[in-house]
């Protein structure tokens, strides 16, 4: 397994710019789950897809956020018109159903508005 | 309202010493607690995990000790090496909330050589 991959690692973008962040879990995951992490806490729970189903989304996840997994494989995770709260390092995560509550985690993807 | 509570929220410990953390939570239906450890700017790995069936599990180095009367678990890092300096999560799930994790704020570990 190659691990979990996130892309970019890092992006600076201006306030009310649109962001796009990618994620491709472990072959063969079928469940995957972004967080969000600011510095000093531990990660919050955003949203998780089993497949291309997305099953449960945190009221984090506000309406300028949205996620999507399509054909159930990678996934995106958008932030438009982007606030300088938004800030954070944004984690994805995969599993496998057969393998309980076992999640693995990429790298992160920073964000900083500006 | 931060469902599983973590402290110390740092510690510095000398070579060979041992580190503990301990986590406490409010919700007796989390059945799955597991450790994290992140470096900086790296994603969290995870550590060790145990559930509400034994009170102890022990990987190489790295202990959980669990009290389900008490709703506290704890870690225990023996011989600490300077390579084990990192920020410690503790966190908890529910069976039937998978990868639903609520992680505690974290604990900076220093060892000292």
């Amino acid at each position: 397994d190659t691990g979990v991959s996130q892309n970019p690692r890092h992006k600076i973008t201006k306030r009310g710019q649109n962001v796009t962040f990618r994620c491709d879990p472990i072959s063969e995951h079928n469940r995957l789950y972004w967080y969000r992490q600011t510095l000093g806490q531990g990660p919050e729970f955003l949203t998780y897809f089993q497949n291309e189903a997305q099953l449960e989304k945190s009221r984090l996840l506000s309406d300028r956020f949205s996620a999507e997994r399509p054909k159930g494989s990678f996934s995106t995770l958008e932030i438009q018109r982007t606030e300088q709260g938004d800030s954070a390092m944004y984690l994805c995560a995969s599993s496998f159903t057969s393998s309980g509550n076992t999640i693995y985690f990429g790298e992160g993807s920073w964000l900083t508005v500006v | 309202q931060q469902q599983v509570k973590q402290s110390p929220q740092s510690l510095i410990v000398q070579k060979g010493g041992i580190s503990i953390i301990n986590c406490a939570y409010e919700n007796t239906a989390f059945d799955y607690f597991p450790w994290y450890q992140q470096f900086p700017g790296k994603g969290p790995a995870l550590l060790i995990a145990i559930r509400p069936d034994v009170s102890e599990k022990k990987e190489g180095r790295f202990t959980i000790s669990f009290n389900k009367s008490a709703k506290q678990f704890s870690l225990h890092i023996m011989d600490s090496q300077p390579g084990d300096s990192a920020t410690y999560f503790c966190a908890a799930s529910m069976t039937d909330s998978w990868g639903k994790l609520q992680f505690g704020a974290g604990t900076q570990v220093v060892v000292t050589p």
